[in-house]
């Protein structure tokens, strides 16, 4: 059964601390994807990664960074977490093939900042 | 990137078929229809795909519209597991990034 898992289901932290969210596929997936998810905002794309050593901002990457040097692992950054980055985090990966290029989803990181 | 609406909730009675409607007017020609759905405290799971011609899995029934403007997931028999947050999305061939929008939220009464 494919998996993507992300390292923390829950996480405490406080305001000004460096906080590293990671993801691992075990499917060799090419492309990986970190999203957010906020009650009433759906979902919104922090960053992703089309392979190794390669990504691009999605549609609110500030106050974030990402790291990909491996393919299987895809690690979001918080250099100095902030209140407002209190939320649901997602992880997800996708093979790149002819065709549909379906996102298999981690369960999810709760991140709260105090 | 290309957007797609859905109504904000849909309610349904347990064994009713459910029918969740989207919008996609400016979809491209390399577009594929995804459905995902998202349970409580999960992360979404993919339910069904589509490029133009309807689609039947052991989970939904996809319904694409001959100008594949809007798409319709038909869920056959309802059940309280299928309640659930429903999203549509447009992902393309080319693969780039998989923008979601708000979703439907459905409720299943028993």
């Amino acid at each position: 059964d494919v998996k993507v898992t992300q390292s923390s289901r829950y996480l405490v932290k406080r305001t000004g601390e460096k906080v590293f969210l990671e993801c691992v596929q075990d499917m060799d997936h090419e492309n990986m994807f970190w999203y957010r998810q906020d009650p009433g905002l759906g979902l919104r794309l922090i960053y992703f990664s089309y392979d190794v050593k390669m990504k691009e901002k999605g549609d609110i990457p500030e106050g974030y960074s990402v790291s990909r040097e491996k393919k299987e692992r895809f690690s979001l950054i918080l250099e100095s977490a902030s209140t407002n980055q209190t939320s649901m985090y997602l992880c997800a990966s996708r093979r790149v093939a002819s065709g549909a290029n379906v996102l298999t989803f981690g369960a999810g990181s709760r991140l709260t900042v105090l | 990137d290309a957007k797609t609406t859905q109504p904000n909730s849909m309610e349904s009675n347990e064994e009713e078929p459910v029918h969740l409607p989207c919008n996609h007017s400016t979809i491209s020609g390399t577009d594929y229809i995804h459905w995902y759905r998202q349970l409580p405290s999960q992360g979404p799971e993919y339910v069904i795909h589509g490029l133009t011609s309807n689609v039947n899995n052991r989970m939904a029934s996809l319904a694409i519209a001959e100008d594949r403007k809007s798409s319709t997931l038909i869920l056959h028999r309802a059940t309280l597991r299928d309640a659930a947050v429903y999203y549509c999305i447009l992902s393309s061939t080319n693969a780039g990034k998989s923008t979601f929008g708000d979703g439907t939220t459905l409720t299943v009464k028993p």
